[in-house]
């Protein structure tokens, strides 16, 4: 049972467009979402989070958007660098207290971004 | 500079061999994770760790072991039972909730 899913394997875009990557999940409980970029052969690094009390994170070019009631989160990145070509995947996690906290990935989204 | 140190980077090993990999974190963090990558699967979660001598299974345990004598270490064995042992393998630690992660550069395990 797929909790977090990324449905798009793959994703084209130009330089300086718009790259949106989007993620669902299933479980009302997650209350933390983040966003995670992954080159191959290495491992994936932050790229930018949201608590489930804002709809909208901001850092620069890259923005998450939140929909609780739709359970959607995307990722914006404004304007699209040929250096953003990675694997990004979306997690989420439910922490109910104590000391058991652990993310669930999506399966990814290959994003390339043409020169 | 402080992170998390996967060992090695690639690892070759015989059918029907365990193999164990390295994790260790100078972060200070508490809990600690390994995740298995495959084409097309995401990352899966085998086991964590919230504190020392304390692990749970995650969503594929199944032929894998660890152990978390020290806050610093968090060896996976991958044991000759693991049907499908070669992929991708990943670290991370964390600081708790709403912190995320921070990951290890990874181990890719081929069986020959």
């Amino acid at each position: 049972d797929q909790q977090v899913k990324q449905n798009s394997p793959s994703l084209s875009v130009q330089e300086g467009r718009i790259s949106i990557l989007n993620c669902d999940y299933t479980n009302s409980m997650f209350d933390y979402f983040l966003w995670y970029k992954k080159y191959p052969a290495e491992g994936p690094t932050f790229l930018i989070s949201i608590s489930s009390i804002k709809d909208k994170n901001e850092d620069g070019r890259f923005t998450v958007f939140l929909n609780k009631s739709a359970k959607h989160l995307s990722l914006h990145i404004v304007p699209s660098q040929p250096g953003d070509s990675a694997v990004y995947f979306c997690a989420a996690s439910a922490y109910s207290g104590g000391s058991n906290y652990k993310l669930t990935f999506g399966k990814g989204t290959l994003l390339t971004v043409n020169p | 500079d402080g992170g998390i140190t996967q060992s090695p980077k690639y690892l070759f090993r015989k059918e029907g061999q365990n193999v164990t990999l390295s994790c260790e974190q100078n972060l200070n963090h508490d809990a600690m994770y390994w995740y298995r990558q495959d084409p097309g699967q995401g990352l899966r979660l085998i086991y964590y760790s919230q504190i020392v001598n304390d692990f749970q299974k995650g969503d594929i345990a199944e032929g894998y072991s660890v152990s978390r004598e020290k806050k610093e270490s968090f060896p996976l064995t991958v044991t000759s039972a693991q049907k499908n042992p070669t992929a991708f393998y990943l670290c991370a630690s964390s600081e708790g909730p709403f912190y995320g992660y921070t990951f290890g550069s990874g181990t890719r395990l081929t069986v020959v």
